[in-house]
């Protein structure tokens, strides 16, 4: 099962571009991607979720180079409520008992005025 | 929406004691999970089902025990309750065979044990 590792911690300022980067050296041929975000006192919300090349929804980008062992999730323009726990995951989806996911440590992202 | 609920916000419960963790999903969903968070340890899995009676271990089963008898609702089970078992506990549910594969989470129920 692959693991993943990203920064403990990011600062910012409101108004910035954020690409929190996560590198994943033993991805799986049919592993995805996912993010997700984690306010204090909440469950995690998922993000966004990628296989390769560029991933866009309303709230942030995912990049996944041609060779899947890194992934960088970009978020626009961001505001004081974007700070919060990131996490990068890979695993496989559709799949019955061998199926599951390991959530890191996390990146802790601080977004300042 | 997807909604997964919890049936505590917080509890506190004493050492030896069983506890009981429940999880309802409303979305028809084949696979749950449940996970504690620990300070600088990120989510770790306990225990996941992928289908109603159906459950496998996570990373970090002992001590705990799951109970699926319909699909909708997911059972943590503290038989003995320990200190060491003093975390928040999240649940999760997901969809099984169609992309992207998003894990919905409820509120989380922070245990502590005395």
């Amino acid at each position: 099962l692959a693991k993943t590792t990203q920064p403990i911690s990011m600062d910012s300022y409101e108004g910035q571009e954020v690409n929190i980067t996560c590198s994943h050296n033993n991805i799986a041929t049919n592993d995805y991607i996912t993010w997700y975000q984690q306010f204090p006192s909440q469950g995690p919300r998922f993000i966004i979720q990628g296989y390769k090349t560029k991933v866009t929804n309303e709230v942030a980008s995912l990049f996944i180079p041609a060779d899947r062992k890194s992934s960088t999730l970009s978020l626009p323009r961001v505001s004081l409520s974007d700070t919060a726990v990131y996490y990068c995951l890979v695993g496989v989806g559709g799949m019955d008992s061998s199926y599951k996911l390991i959530f890191g440590s996390g990146t802790r992202l601080l977004v300042r005025p | 929406d997807v909604k997964v609920t919890q049936s505590s916000r917080y509890l506190v419960k004493r050492t030896g004691e069983k506890v009981f963790l429940e999880c309802v999903q409303d979305m028809d969903h084949e696979n749950m999970f449940w996970y504690r968070q620990d300070p600088g340890l990120g989510l770790r899995l306990i225990y996941f089902s992928y289908d109603v009676k159906m459950k496998e271990k996570g990373d970090i089963p002992e001590g705990y025990s799951v109970s699926r008898e319909k699909k909708e609702r997911f059972s943590l089970i503290l038989e003995s309750a320990s200190t060491n078992q003093t975390s928040m506990y999240l649940c999760a549910s997901r969809l099984k065979t169609l992309p992207p594969y998003e894990q919905y989470f409820g509120p989380g129920t922070r245990l502590t044990v005395t």
